[in-house]
């Protein structure tokens, strides 16, 4: 069964670093998502990504953040410098290309900034 | 904007048994999506059960199944035949129907459900 997979599940990062996280979003879907949970906390929708533009953006999603689908297959968010405040889940989605289906995570990356 | 409650933040029952989650929303718009996602401690979001708002028929899927009442904009999950392996965080959430190039998911805060053998 296809999947959307996230590298890597685990990451430390010193507090100012640049971070790169990678997706793999299902081959045939056409829409993507990073959502961030930061921990107890609930799921909060940072950027949709579509037809190679950012479609949509939270306000979380601000001038540190980035996402790119540099090769048609993975799908990135950068963190350009890294806060504490950063140290999350981040879910990779994705979507098919009707309006009839529903969003299928990864298996998420823990980001820790220290 | 739309936004979703859920009300519970622990519930807790007997294996074998039935539990049901609560879930509210709010929205302006008639079409939309609802969603109950099961985030188990490996913390990967499991879709288990999707609701279409025009559709009046509840959604069912094996032992879990939906109360939608749209008037009261209500949206609950019930879960027959407890199971171990179905303790886990549970998270309603709400997507517009013409999402189009967004369709970004809104969610819950989340409860967190715990089985007793």
């Amino acid at each position: 069964e296809p999947e959307v997979t996230q590298t890597p599940s685990h990451q430390v990062t010193q507090m100012g670093q640049e971070v790169i996280l990678r997706c793999v979003p299902i081959s045939n879907h056409l829409y993507f998502y990073w959502y961030r949970q930061i921990l107890g906390q609930k799921v909060e929708f940072l950027v949709s990504f579509y037809n190679n533009e950012i479609s949509e953006k939270s306000e979380i999603f601000d001038d540190q953040f980035s996402v790119e689908r540099p090769d048609g297959s993975n799908f990135t968010l950068k963190i350009r410098s890294t806060k504490l405040e950063d140290s999350a889940m981040y879910f990779c989605a994705s979507r098919g290309d009707s309006l009839n289906t529903e969003a299928f995570f990864g298996q998420g990356t823990r980001l820790t900034v220290v | 904007a739309q936004t979703v409650t859920q009300s519970q933040p622990e519930m807790s029952v007997q294996e074998a048994e039935t539990v049901t989650l609560s879930c509210t929303y709010d929205t302006s718009e008639s079409d939309y999506y609802l969603f109950w996602y099961k985030q188990p401690p490996s913390r990967q979001m499991i879709l288990v059960i999707r609701q279409e708002a025009y559709k009046q028929q509840n959604a069912t899927e094996n032992r879990f199944s939906v109360n939608f009442q749209k008037a009261a904009k209500s949206f609950s999950l019930k879960i027959s035949d407890s199971q171990l392996g179905d303790a886990a965080m549970y998270f309603c959430a709400y997507r517009r129907y013409y999402g189009g190039s967004q369709g970004n998911l809104i969610f819950g805060k989340g409860t967190k459900l715990s089985v007793k053998p």
